[in-house]
């Protein structure tokens, strides 16, 4: 099935450090969404972007939606060890509504 | 305010077997997506209903159907099981129409063996 390319697949970081991830596609999006999920859990969405050069924060988290409408990415400043988890990127396609993700970005933490 | 609750939340089933999934959407949703995520990827789009009706469907093989009920409560179903089907199944909701918005379940961990 259609995914979005999303990278890096994994990083482990020392508390305190920033974290950015990145997603691309080959198609444009309206609509730009990351996710968080935890084990046992479904995704829990961070940050909606709806416009092509937004740049929007939630807290530690900041996004930006390229202008190009193709790619998008994540920051998160000064991690901690409960922002353990995968990270999902996903593009929403707007005839639809339906949601492609990225394979995901699994974040580790040390404290 | 209770969000999307899926059940049950694991299964083994035989290859062969048919299976059942039903989910509960957020309250005050109407649309019900089912989306299946296979190990260390992300979620797929299997299919989305509103008004009891299936809207859109992603790239999957008739053995997968469901059905949405009057109170918008939904069934995935999926009959002759392959080893390939097994997955972490997730139910999302939301309002058809919203900008965003949907609220994901924690999903059934289906096992076929």
């Amino acid at each position: 099935g259609q995914q979005l390319n999303q990278s890096p697949q994994s990083m482990f970081i020392q508390e305190g450090e920033d974290v950015s991830m990145n997603c691309t596609s080959s198609s444009i999006f309206n609509t730009w969404l990351w996710y968080k999920q935890e084990p046992g859990e479904g995704p829990v969405l961070l940050i909606a972007l709806y416009k092509a050069g937004e740049l929007t924060s939630n807290g530690r988290l900041t996004a930006q939606f390229g202008i190009t409408r193709k790619d998008s990415f994540l920051n998160i400043s000064a991690s901690i060890p409960s922002d353990v988890g995968i990270y999902f990127c996903a593009g929403q396609e707007s005839n639809t509504g339906k949601l492609i993700f990225g394979q995901g970005t699994t974040l580790q933490v040390k404290p | 305010d209770a969000g999307v609750t899926q059940s049950p939340t694991h299964l083994i089933k035989t290859r062969g077997q048919q299976v059942t999934l039903r989910c509960s959407p957020k309250s005050g949703h109407d649309t019900v997506s089912w989306y299946q995520q296979a190990l260390g990827q992300g979620p797929q789009f299997i299919f989305q209903y509103y008004e009891e009706e299936e809207r859109q469907r992603g790239n999957f093989p008739d053995r997968f159907s469901g059905h949405q009920f009057p109170n918008y409560s939904s069934e995935l179903n999926v009959n002759a099981l392959l080893l390939g089907d097994s997955a972490l199944y997730l139910c999302a909701s939301s309002s058809l129409g919203a900008d965003y918005g949907y609220t994901f379940g924690s999903g059934t961990r289906l096992t076929v063996v």
